[in-house]
């Protein structure tokens, strides 16, 4: 079974960069038939898809975030990569990365990672 | 963005009640409708696909059912572990789009 594993810094500065890496393991990303990306949840609130890219480079972004957000991937690593620029307290969230059927089902999910943006 | 709307918003049940959780589409989804359950302070977790359809090892009290825009997940005899907070998403259009959830209550 799929298991996805978020890490990156759960504190970032009002303006930063937010980045977080997600390991894949017990599978591959370059196996095709998947996307792989982000869901994000407010403190407290619901769950928001935030962008997804498959092992070609083809991604998908969330207008909402478009204009600040670039998700990558490193088939030689086996992970994929989250980058949202000038990041405000709204950001504060917990950052999941999943895996996307193409029947459009989030499944697997990692464990979840906060990160919170405050001076 | 297609909303999804949930009903209720919380709900409270006892052990061994049957629960339905209603969603609908602000438009049609045909049947790209999935449900997931989530547990305090964890990831959510997939418990139907494609409106009707079981995810692998998932207890068979739970089902899914509709298509177009009305759609509903049944937990047939709650167990203690049901209570927790669901969610349904679309899954017909990008961005893919989430209800507000409903929390199951004792």
């Amino acid at each position: 079974q799929v298991q996805l594993q978020e890490s990156g810094p759960g504190l970032v500065k009002p303006s930063q960069t937010l980045s977080l890496t997600c390991t894949v393991s017990r599978g591959s990303i370059s196996s095709g038939g998947y996307y792989w990306g982000w869901i994000r949840q407010h403190p407290g609130k619901g769950l928001e898809c935030i962008g997804y890219i498959y092992n070609s480079g083809s991604t998908y972004y969330n207008p909402s975030l478009k204009s600040r957000l670039t998700i990558s991937v490193d088939t030689s690593e086996n992970q994929f990569s989250l980058r949202l620029k000038s990041v405000t307290a709204a950001d504060t969230a917990v950052y999941y990365c999943v895996r996307l059927s193409d029947t459009a089902e989030f499944d697997p999910w990692g464990q979840g990672t906060l990160v919170t943006v405050s001076s | 963005d297609i909303q999804m709307t949930q009903s209720p918003s919380s709900l409270s049940a006892s052990v061994g009640d049957r629960v339905t959780i209603t969603c609908r589409a602000s438009q049609t989804i045909r049947s790209y409708l999935n449900w997931y359950q989530q547990q305090p302070g964890k990831a959510p977790k997939l418990l139907i696909y494609a409106a009707s359809s079981l995810q692998s090892g998932v207890p068979s009290r739970f089902s899914g059912s509709g298509s177009g825009t009305d759609f509903t997940l049944t937990i047939s005899s709650l167990q203690p572990e049901d209570f927790a907070t669901y969610y349904c998403q679309q899954g017909y259009t990008t961005p893919q789009t989430f209800g507000q959830g409903t929390k199951l209550e004792i």
